[in-house]
């Protein structure tokens, strides 16, 4: 099954831009890219997802590298709401899977 | 909308008990998953359903059994429950299996003693 890494942790200053690398090497040309975030205590929720190409939604963008073994999430405008653990998951045919994560922290 | 719904959000069981954590989902999602999640740790799968009758394994599958009669209800049984089962369990579901947002629950703490 594919995996992906991502680095454990990365600090971010509040209203500036974040960008959370991925990396899933081994990836396979059915798999979608998502990508998650989990507060403490809570459920992981909904960021974004994508195939080939770059997406952009209201809470972030994704970029997708052209051989599709990075990919990159963009947090246009860190608030201190955004600090979670963010997880890049790979999804094909209902099976899903999850790196470590990166905890992202949020400094005033 | 309820959303994903698991039961019960906290257990204590002795080494060798056996139960099952409930979920539901009122939603119509073809597609349901179970997870567990270690301390630090990344959510893994455990046994995932495309719909009623047909489940699959996941990645860490020994232990525990699975059966969806239903398209609302995936419930989770744990054989004979192990400290190493201990950890926080999570269910989800979605329409597509691949291109939609995956519903999470609150998820179910389980210590196994």
């Amino acid at each position: 099954d594919a995996k992906t890494t991502q680095p454990n942790s990365m600090e971010s200053n509040e209203e500036e831009p974040v960008h959370l690398p991925c990396n899933h090497s081994t990836i396979s040309g059915t798999d979608y890219i998502h990508w998650y975030r989990q507060l403490p205590s809570q459920g992981p929720e909904y960021v974004i997802h994508g195939l080939t190409s770059n997406v952009n939604n209201r809470m972030a963008s994704l970029a997708i590298a052209e051989d599709r073994k990075s990919s990159t999430l963009i947090l246009h405008r860190a608030t201190l709401r955004d600090a979670a653990v963010y997880y890049c998951i790979l999804r094909d045919g209902g099976k899903s899977t999850f790196g470590d994560g990166t905890t992202l922290t949020v400094k005033p | 909308n309820a959303g994903v719904t698991q039961t019960p959000k906290f257990q204590v069981l002795k080494t060798g008990q056996s139960m099952t954590l409930q979920c539901a989902q009122d939603m119509n999602h073809e597609y349901m998953s179970w997870y567990r999640q270690d301390p630090g740790m990344g959510l893994r799968l455990i046994h995932y359903s495309v719909g009623a009758g047909i489940t699959d394994q996941g990645e860490v599958p020994n232990g525990y059994n699975v059966s969806r009669s239903t398209t609302e209800d995936f419930p989770l049984r744990l054989l004979s429950a192990a400290p190493s089962q201990t950890s926080v369990y999570f269910c989800a579901s979605d329409r597509t299996g691949s291109t939609g947002e995956l519903f999470f629950g609150e998820g179910s703490r389980l210590t196994v003693l």
